[in-house]
C-alpha cells in the first residue's frame, strides 16, 4: 500500500465551481500535512500547510482528519489559473515529506 | 533571499559522461534534499542531508552520489547514469528535517541521458 493515495483525476470543472481534493495517508508516524500546486515542467510550490483544526487561505480551505488519516483542499469559485496539479504531501518521522501521485484540475471557461 | 537556486537548468550527456548539479539556498535551511520526479509523476526522494550530514538515502544506485560541501550547497554527481535516469531533478530545502515544515524547491534541473 503507498504512503500517500490521491485520486489522480483529472477534474474538469467550469470557472466558478467548487471542487475538492481528498488525499489518504497510511503512516501514523506522519505529522504534518501540506498541499503543493505544481504547473506544467515546474517544480512544486506551496500552497498551504494543513491543521487539524482546518485552515482557509481566500478561495482555498484545507482540512485533516488525524482519526481517518485523510486530508482535503477546497477551492471555491475555481479560476482558470487554478488550473494545474495538486499534490498533497505528507512529513512521516525519521524520513522525509512524501508526495501523493497529485490530482489534475483543469479549469475551462 | 527566499530561494533554493539550482543549475543547470537543461542537461543534455551520454551515458559515459560525469556531470554535477548544483543547488543552492542562502535562507539558513539546514536540511536540504534530491527528490527525482518523471514525467505524470510525484517527486520521488533520493537523499536527506540535515546539518550537512547524509541522513537518508533512499537506496538510490551508485552511480548517484550527493555531496554536501556546506549548509547553503548540495551537489548531485552523476557517472555512468542510463537512459531511463532522465526526469526532472529537484533539490529542496527546509529550516530543519526535524520539525515537520513544508519545503522550498528549486526550479529543477531537466536531465536527459542519451
Amino acid at each position: 500500500r503507498k504512503e500517500v493515495e490521491q485520486d489522480p483525476g483529472p477534474f474538469n470543472v467550469p470557472e466558478g465551481a467548487t471542487v475538492a481534493f481528498n488525499c489518504t495517508y497510511s503512516n501514523s508516524a506522519s505529522q504534518s500535512f501540506f498541499w503543493y500546486r505544481q504547473d506544467c515542467r515546474k517544480e512544486p510550490k506551496l500552497l498551504m500547510s494543513v491543521y487539524s483544526s482546518g485552515n482557509e487561505d481566500g478561495r482555498f480551505t484545507a482540512q485533516l482528519n488525524r482519526a481517518s488519516q485523510y486530508i482535503s483542499l477546497l477551492i471555491r469559485d475555481s479560476k482558470l489559473s487554478d488550473s494545474a496539479t495538486y499534490l498533497c504531501a505528507v512529513n512521516i518521522i525519521g524520513t522525509a515529506l512524501i508526495f501523493g501521485k497529485g490530482t489534475t484540475l483543469s479549469v475551462s471557461s | 533571499d527566499t530561494e533554493v537556486t539550482q543549475t543547470p537548468k537543461h542537461l543534455v550527456m551520454g551515458m559515459t559522461n560525469k556531470k554535477s548539479l548544483k543547488c543552492e539556498q542562502h535562507m539558513g535551511h539546514r536540511a536540504m534534499y534530491w527528490y527525482k520526479q518523471k514525467a505524470k509523476k510525484p517527486p520521488e526522494l533520493m537523499f536527506v542531508y540535515s546539518y550537512e550530514k547524509l541522513s537518508i538515502n533512499e537506496s538510490v544506485p551508485s552511480r548517484f552520489s550527493p555531496e554536501c560541501p556546506n549548509s547553503s550547497l548540495l551537489n548531485l554527481h552523476l557517472h555512468a547514469l542510463q537512459p531511463e535516469d532522465s526526469a526532472l531533478y529537484l533539490c529542496a530545502s527546509s529550516q530543519d528535517r526535524g520539525q515537520g515544515g513544508g519545503y522550498t524547491f528549486g526550479s529543477g534541473t531537466r536531465l536527459t541521458v542519451v
